[in-house]
């Protein structure tokens, strides 16, 4: 079984900070790595994958994230926030060869002017 | 950017009457998926869908439920008889295979009275 755990469910950060948004997952299986974000009234839109290769994965939107296998996480970061970064996060796994998604729960980011 | 479209995009019915949620995937995308989001929590999967058939399906995904290609391009989740508990953002998503990122509609947001 595939768990996923957001520790942060809100992360309130000034703008032009850093930003860590947490992740960690648990499987029996070797699994592809997923963050996706969530702007109000909207789906879900893809940041960044993971797949294999390189740990350290940059996405959309100046977002980077960096696979440890054995702390079993995917942390996500950003070096400098911006107004328009407000939204939900979702880190999301899958066992290879599976179709389905297994989401946290969430962490909301809220950027401060 | 072609892009998955749900409608309606809020649903409003009564408990223990029919509801069909449609949605429309990106056109030469293969596998199609529903996810549910109920208020406050995580995003769960329910089903995926592949050659028409049902490729996988967690334990929300009861009798009640079904899916179902009826052409070439709509996918549709059908609840039979609907429950209060089946209040929540129902999300589509599709992709072109099962190792590639998911892509997500805006998502129809069911309340039953």
């Amino acid at each position: 079984a595939q768990s996923v755990t957001q520790l942060d469910s809100q992360v309130p950060v000034f703008e032009e900070a850093p930003v860590e948004l947490r992740c960690n997952y648990s499987s029996s299986v070797s699994v592809y790595l997923f963050w996706y974000v969530q702007y109000p009234n909207q789906g879900l839109q893809l940041l960044l994958k993971y797949l294999s290769g390189s740990t350290l994965v940059k996405g959309i939107n100046g977002f980077e994230a960096e696979f440890n296998k054995s702390q079993t996480s995917f942390h996500l970061r950003k070096p400098s926030v911006h107004i328009s970064d407000t939204a939900e996060y979702f880190c999301a796994v899958t066992p290879t060869g599976a179709n389905n998604l297994f989401f946290g729960t969430g962490t909301r980011l809220t950027v401060i002017p | 950017e072609p892009e998955v479209t749900q409608t309606p995009s809020h649903q409003v019915t009564q408990m223990g009457q029919e509801v069909i949620l449609r949605c429309v995937p990106i056109s030469n995308h293969l596998y199609f998926y529903w996810y549910r989001q109920i208020l406050g929590q995580k995003v769960e999967f329910l089903v995926s869908f592949y050659n028409n058939e049902i490729s996988e399906k967690s334990e929300i995904f009861d009798d009640q439920f079904s899916v179902e290609r009826p052409d070439g391009s709509n996918f549709t989740l059908k609840i039979r008889s609907t429950k209060l508990e089946d209040s929540a953002m129902y999300f589509c998503a599709s992709s072109d295979n099962s190792n590639q990122p998911q892509h997500f509609g805006d998502g129809t947001r069911l309340s039953i009275l």
